[in-house]
């Protein structure tokens, strides 16, 4: 499938670097989210936008920096990062926000960037 | 914030009905229930979703029962390629604020 893709898909970066993960949807879709998916743990909400503005910052460190350029982009900026921030990092869309007029919950994933810091 | 609580993995053989069963005590009104499949390497891809009673499409059921503090997904006639892992997700939208609180997962392997 390549309604959401991700790149790098693969990324090893020391402490020091700055490197960004790119997200980028073919869908039309007006939201989109960042996941993290550490080893041995459940998927863990970082960052939602709409309509390219931040709805959400899940108590997510300032070493992550998001950005949203447009409905159909988005970044994920890294720098300064710690071992323990090694995972996967799931870019998702959904056409809109859930709420109780749109009743929809379903999110599209990418395939994900493996994220190793040394 | 509602906490799931999933089986850590199950087996089952191909042409079997497999049905997981996602704990979720403290759900929400607002809350719906979504379950997701993922492969190794791939994002997680939606499966269905559902509020109270059951929901079906082509693929599977959800069952959810009136106090909805519990679901379960059914998986009619699994065949190998069903072996994943399945999330149980709890949607929460309050007063603007969006939390996806995703389960552990099961991890479910089809044997031939």
């Amino acid at each position: 499938e390549t309604g959401v893709t991700q790149t790098p898909r693969h990324l090893v970066m020391g402490m020091t670097n700055k490197k960004s993960l790119k997200c980028e949807q073919h869908l039309g879709h007006n939201a989109m989210y960042w996941y993290k998916q550490s080893a041995k743990k459940p998927l863990e909400l970082m960052f939602v936008y709409s309509l390219e503005e931040r709805v959400e910052n899940n108590s997510v460190p300032s070493r992550f920096s998001p950005e949203c350029p447009n409905s159909s982009h988005l970044f994920l900026h890294l720098h300064t990062l710690q071992p323990e921030d090694s995972a996967l990092y799931l870019c998702a869309s959904s056409q809109e926000l859930p709420d109780w007029e749109t009743l929809n919950y379903e999110q599209y994933f990418g395939p994900g960037t493996r994220l190793t810091v040394t | 914030l509602a906490k799931t609580t999933q089986p850590i993995s199950m087996d089952s053989y191909e042409g079997q009905e497999v049905n997981i069963t996602c704990s979720h005590n403290n759900i929400a009104t607002n809350d719906y229930i979504t379950w997701y499949q993922q492969f190794p390497s791939q994002g997680p891809r939606f499966i269905i979703q559902g509020y109270k009673t059951k929901v079906t499409n082509e693929v599977a059921s959800l069952f959810i029962p009136a106090d909805r503090k519990s679901s379960t997904l059914s998986l009619p006639r699994v065949s190998l390629s069903d072996t994943a892992v399945y999330y149980c997700l709890v949607g929460e939208v309050t007063s603007g604020t969006y939390k996806y609180i995703f389960g552990t997962g099961t991890r479910l392997k089809v044997l031939a």
